[in-house]
């Protein structure tokens, strides 16, 4: 049983595209994340969502649309896409509070051409 | 410091030596800090959270302490094996603050 799923695994598109990624936990975790994975192997934070409720928008391109219909899941849309959002993201859940640790999922590579 | 920072970037290990790298985090208003496996095309495994300063926690050969005072972490590795082999990431963050702040990790490498 996969604990944090995303889909799909990876992601190559044509410049302009809109795509979107979905994150599924069966943890009954109440929060979770996106994170992107930069050009410098850092994962950055870009949104975090408890039970349904935005909690964390880093400065992101309002390209980027996370969207979470129920607290097990967390999809990111992304209109218009640019080269530049190439890049492994990851979705992660936890329960509520950074005094617990994350479970990662096993990430998607977009690569935008 | 600002930022979580890890050092060595990347250490070459034998099999059975005992290593140690270092996690510097921002000290004031620290919160957490958690210390994540991660092995090449998986996704970051969490070993250890902590809180407490002086706090040392243990898993197996693998252990770590906290001094949240002056912001630094310590992750050993005891015996290493050639298992061991992977990016060590730590990630610190602060009160009234839901976004846990990554280092870019130490790669660990350990030859048989």
């Amino acid at each position: 049983d996969t604990a944090v799923s995303q889909t799909p695994k990876y992601l190559v598109t044509q410049m302009g595209n809109d795509k979107s990624i979905k994150c599924e936990q069966n943890l009954g975790h109440d929060t979770m994340y996106w994170y992107k994975q930069d050009s410098k192997k850092f994962l950055k934070i870009m949104f975090s969502y408890n039970n349904k409720e935005l909690i964390i928008n880093e400065t992101v391109p309002n390209r980027f649309s996370p969207k979470s219909p129920d607290k097990a899941h967390l999809n990111l849309h992304i209109n218009s896409l640019e080269l530049g959002d190439s890049a492994v993201y990851f979705c992660a859940s936890s329960h509520r509070g950074t005094n617990y640790g994350y479970t990662f999922g096993s990430g998607t590579r977009l690569t935008v051409v | 410091i600002l930022n979580v920072e890890q050092s060595p970037q990347s250490l070459h290990v034998q099999e059975g030596d005992s290593t140690n790298f270092t996690c510097s985090f921002p000290s004031s208003n620290f919160y957490a800090l958690h210390w994540y496996r991660w092995e090449t095309a998986k996704s970051p495994e969490a070993l250890f959270v902590m809180t407490l300063n002086g706090d040392e926690k243990k898993k197996g050969r693998i252990s770590a302490t906290l001094n949240t005072k002056e912001g630094y972490s310590y992750l050993y590795i005891k015996g290493s094996q050639p298992e061991d082999s992977a990016t060590y990431l730590c990630a610190s963050s602060a009160y009234n603050n839901n976004d846990m702040r990554f280092g870019a990790g130490t790669r660990l490498t350990v030859k048989p």
